[in-house]
């Protein structure tokens, strides 16, 4: 059964602490992916990695850092967290593909958070 | 314009109708297109994934795609009220460096109702 698991579902953090959100997946992917989702805005992408130390911005990547040091974990990083942050994280991965196929991207459980 | 549209909804059909949700996309380079369902509180899940002009069908489920048009589509026929959730539009789009990422739509609420 494939897994991708974040390390907490509900998280409440004041303004300016520096908060970490983990992933783990252990079906042995190269790409991992972290999303935000708001109503309204839908799933949108922060930062996504194709390797080890390997990163990529995505479409909102102020406010957030990432790091991969193994193939299986992908953190994210709000360094100075702000109230505009408080949503919802998904973390995903997937299989490296070209443009065809279909690369299945496998979602975590999700991490609430609240900034205050 | 947004990368991927879908309309908000809600789209209400009864059971055993069949539900109709729309997609469209903007970069016309993209090859692969997804739908996943997102139950209230939940991860999204894949229902089904297509990269061929025409119908993909799997179960109840189907897919249409229409390149030219910049157009995906998904059908659900039979529908039950178990089908009610939020669906969402993904395009693998490409990168500045080459990759391929997913870009998603702000996905459309289907309510079927008994």
């Amino acid at each position: 059964d494939v897994k991708v698991t974040q390390s907490s579902r509900y998280l409440v953090k004041r303004t300016g602490e520096k908060v970490f959100l983990e992933c783990v997946q252990d079906m042995d992917h190269e790409n991992m992916f972290w999303y935000r989702q708001d109503p309204g805005l839908g799933l949108r992408l922060i930062y996504f990695s194709y390797d080890v130390k390997m990163k990529e911005k995505g479409d909102i990547p102020e406010g957030y850092s990432v790091s991969r040091e193994k193939k299986e974990r992908f953190s994210l990083i709000l360094e100075s967290a702000s109230t505009n942050q408080t949503s919802m994280y998904l973390c995903a991965s997937s299989l490296s593909g070209g443009l065809l196929g279909g690369t299945e991207a496998f979602f975590g459980q999700g991490t609430r958070l609240t900034v205050v | 314009q947004k990368e991927v549209e879908q309309n908000s909804g809600p789209l209400s059909v009864p059971e055993g109708a069949i539900a109709s949700l729309n997609c469209t996309y903007s970069d016309r380079g993209s090859q692969s297109f997804f739908w996943y369902r997102q139950y209230s509180g939940k991860s999204p899940e894949l229902i089904m994934f297509i990269y061929s002009n025409g119908d993909k069908e799997d179960g109840r489920f189907t897919a249409q795609l229409n390149k030219a048009s910049q157009y995906v589509s998904l059908l659900i026929r039979d529908s039950q009220p178990s089908d009610s959730a939020t669906y969402l539009c993904a395009v693998k789009s490409g990168s500045n460096t080459g990759f391929q990422k997913l870009v998603f739509g702000t996905g459309t609420r289907l309510l079927v109702s008994p």
